[in-house]
């Protein structure tokens, strides 16, 4: 099975920060990255697919970037709404694993 | 507008059975994969199953294959999830998502299945 590591596991970050978050594949995924933002209560939201390919109607504050094992999802200037819990995912073999999560936090 | 719904969600037995649906619109649901996701109480996203339109190929979690049984119903646009041996770490909301370009685009609001011990 391919593990996704993401770091860190948390941060804590002002209104109008940049913001970048680290997800490594145990082996080579190509581009098949994709990330998701997870609120409580709420449905996750798919921001990033084939690794930098935003999906339609995500802010361009964010981007992704990467291929093979490292990857990185950024937030160039964090908004309130943007508070939340991200995921990557690889989609290259099953199971289709997540990461363990990035909590991001107001400081 | 694309809307997924799931249901089914109850309190169950550790040993007991659960079937879980997801009522499809707004898109061609017959043309498209989809998913099977859950979230543990205070842990991450898990991808649990995955099965595609034609229901040729089905993908399973180690933690639910041999128990966990995914279908659909393509001319009731809908996804089941049949639950079988449940255990307390099966305790989780339960997520239908829709995959494209081998992500998950659209997902439902989710639905808490509960396996007491």
């Amino acid at each position: 099975d391919i593990q996704m590591t993401q770091s860190p596991s948390s941060l804590s970050a002002s209104v109008g920060d940049r913001v970048t978050i680290t997800c490594r594949a145990s082996q080579s995924i190509i581009s098949k990255l994709s990330w998701y933002q997870h609120k409580p209560g709420k449905a996750p939201k798919l921001l990033i697919y084939a690794a930098s390919t935003l999906q339609g109607g995500v802010p361009s504050r964010f981007s992704g970037s990467g291929s093979g094992t490292y990857f990185t999802l950024s937030i160039s200037s964090l908004q309130p709404e943007d508070f939340a819990t991200y995921y990557c995912q690889q989609s290259y073999s099953p199971p289709l694993t997540f990461g363990g999560g990035t909590q991001v936090e107001i400081k | 507008e694309v809307q997924l719904v799931e249901s089914g969600g109850d309190l169950v037995q550790s040993g007991g059975s659960l079937t879980l649906s997801c009522a499809a619109s707004g898109f061609s649901f017959n043309i498209y994969s989809m998913n099977w996701v859950r979230q543990a109480p205070g842990k991450g996203l898990e991808w649990i199953s995955y099965m595609t339109s034609d229901t040729r190929t089905i993908h399973y979690a180690a933690s639910v294959k041999g128990r966990f049984t995914i279908s659909r119903d393509n001319a009731k646009n809908s996804l089941y999830l049949q639950m079988n041996s449940l255990r307390a770490e099966d305790t989780a909301v339960y997520y239908c998502a829709r995959s494209v370009h081998y992500a998950f685009d659209y997902w439902g609001q989710g639905i808490l299945v509960t396996v007491s011990s």
